[in-house]
């Protein structure tokens, strides 16, 4: 069963736009983690919220959670061709911190 | 640091073979854990273990089985192969008693014919 249901499932948009992916989850969570996967690769931690945190920056990435709402957006500024991808949000339970629940992720093209 | 390494990149095996997807990590983490990768939808986690000599069961364990003798080792082994578990298979490693961010070996993608 699938726990984070990412939206849009794709996403075109012009270089040096911005960019903004939401992820939806069920149950009560511990953290909630973005990865990026480049086509034919593995995935890479983006960046990680805990329950109690309401944003998070990371260089050009901002990621916010809305616990009230079991809902996080992460938003890319100033896309570049390179952020052409696709991100995955992962929800790490209450009771079980090592194991991820994932979404089916959004596909994002950064047209030049 | 090489990392989360996995073998074979790339295999094909007929209905009803067996065998054994490599997983290795140097960065002595002691959570493991495979997932399966299917078209449209999110990783799916089959098994994991959180060290030496522990393993349990994920989401979609059957078919599967594991075991984990070493910290730096985690072979996943189908025991036969259906066309059902073509896939790309992912190993993951993270360390406990940290941030709890997954890192992940490059996949193996199985076809089953």
């Amino acid at each position: 069963s699938q726990q984070g249901e990412e939206d849009p499932q794709a996403l075109s948009i012009q270089e040096g736009e911005n960019a903004t992916m939401n992820c939806s989850y069920k149950t009560s969570i511990n953290n909630l983690q973005w990865y990026r996967q480049n086509s034919g690769r593995g995935l890479v931690h983006l960046i990680l919220i805990r329950s109690n945190e309401r944003e998070k920056h990371s260089g050009r990435l901002r990621v916010t959670l809305d616990t009230s709402k079991k809902s996080s957006s992460l938003l890319i500024t100033a896309s570049r061709a390179a952020d052409t991808a696709s991100y995955f949000c992962a929800t790490a339970l209450m009771d079980s911190n090592y194991q991820l629940i994932w979404g089916a992720g959004t596909k994002l093209i950064i047209k030049p | 640091n090489a990392g989360v390494t996995q073998t074979p990149k790339f295999q094909v095996l007929k209905t009803g073979q067996s065998m054994t997807l490599q997983c290795a990590q140097d960065m002595n983490h002691e959570y493991m854990s495979w997932y399966r990768q299917d078209p449209g939808m999110g990783l799916r986690l089959i098994h994991y273990s959180v060290g030496a000599g522990i393993t349990d069961q994920g989401e979609v364990p059957n078919g599967y089985n594991v075991s984990r003798s070493t910290t730096e080792d985690f072979p996943l082994r189908l025991l036969s192969a259906a066309p059902s578990q073509t896939s790309v298979y992912f190993c993951a490693s993270s360390y406990a008693g940290g941030t709890y961010e997954q890192y992940f070996g490059p996949g193996t993608r199985l076809t089953v014919t």
